[in-house]
């Protein structure tokens, strides 16, 4: 089955500056890459998916990147707030459409 | 856009008992429903895919008799937790992917089970 690593497990940052969280996958036939945030007690929300068609695709402070040689994608936060602190997992699924998730990153954004 | 509903949003029971949990999506029709599991600073756990008018297929490990799902209709799925433990604690998601077969999942609000 699909294993997807994520990393890291914990991002501090400052106010105003980026954060970069990457994940790698190991099935070849994955085709689509989510990304969920999820407040403490709360359901995960999608901020941001892209399939394997695609390199990069950007909504406002928001991108997410990938490779499909290297098996890598990242997603890229800019000009971080403090609302952006939460937990940010990555995800990926093939044709079955089951999601694979990592383990998650939790990212603290400081005033 | 989507919107999946759970209920109940917490429930406590006692070791033994069963719980029903019902998976509702609002304003779409879901095909396929899933059903995780997230232990406290975990990430979630595919327990089993649902699909509508037919048996549920589970994940390795994931005991079948024990977490009864049924997909009854296009806008309701249903996991019942039987025989709860202490163990089961834990915070249960559904999610919901549209007609047609599509990859794109939206979550319920989860539910929080404490076995005492």
């Amino acid at each position: 089955g699909e294993n997807v690593e994520q990393h890291p497990s914990t991002l501090s940052v400052q106010e105003g500056d980026s954060a970069v969280i990457k994940c790698t996958y190991s099935d070849s036939a994955s085709n689509y890459f989510p990304w969920y945030k999820q407040e403490l007690g709360k359901r995960p929300q999608l901020i941001i998916d892209i399939r394997s068609n695609v390199g990069e695709k950007k909504d406002q402070r928001i991108a997410v990147t990938l490779n499909k040689t290297a098996k890598h994608f990242s997603l890229h936060i800019t000009e971080t707030q403090p609302e952006d602190s939460a937990v940010y997992f990555c995800a990926a699924s093939s044709n079955d459409y089951k999601l694979s998730f990592g383990a998650g990153t939790t990212v603290t954004v400081r005033a | 856009g989507a919107v999946v509903s759970q209920h109940p949003s917490r429930v406590i029971c006692k070791s033994g008992t069963s719980v029903k949990i019902e998976c509702r999506s609002l304003d779409f029709q879901a095909t396929t429903m899933f059903w995780y599991r997230q232990f406290p600073k975990q990430s979630l756990m595919l327990m089993a895919t649902s699909n509508e008018g037919s048996k549920a297929t589970y994940e390795q490990g994931v005991e079948k008799d024990k977490f009864l799902i049924n997909h009854a209709s296009l806008t309701l799925s249903t996991l019942t937790v039987t025989s709860a433990h202490p163990e089961d604690s834990s915070f249960y998601i559904c999610s919901a992917s549209g007609s047609g077969g599509t990859d794109t999942q939206y979550f319920g609000p989860g539910t929080r089970l404490t076995v005492l």
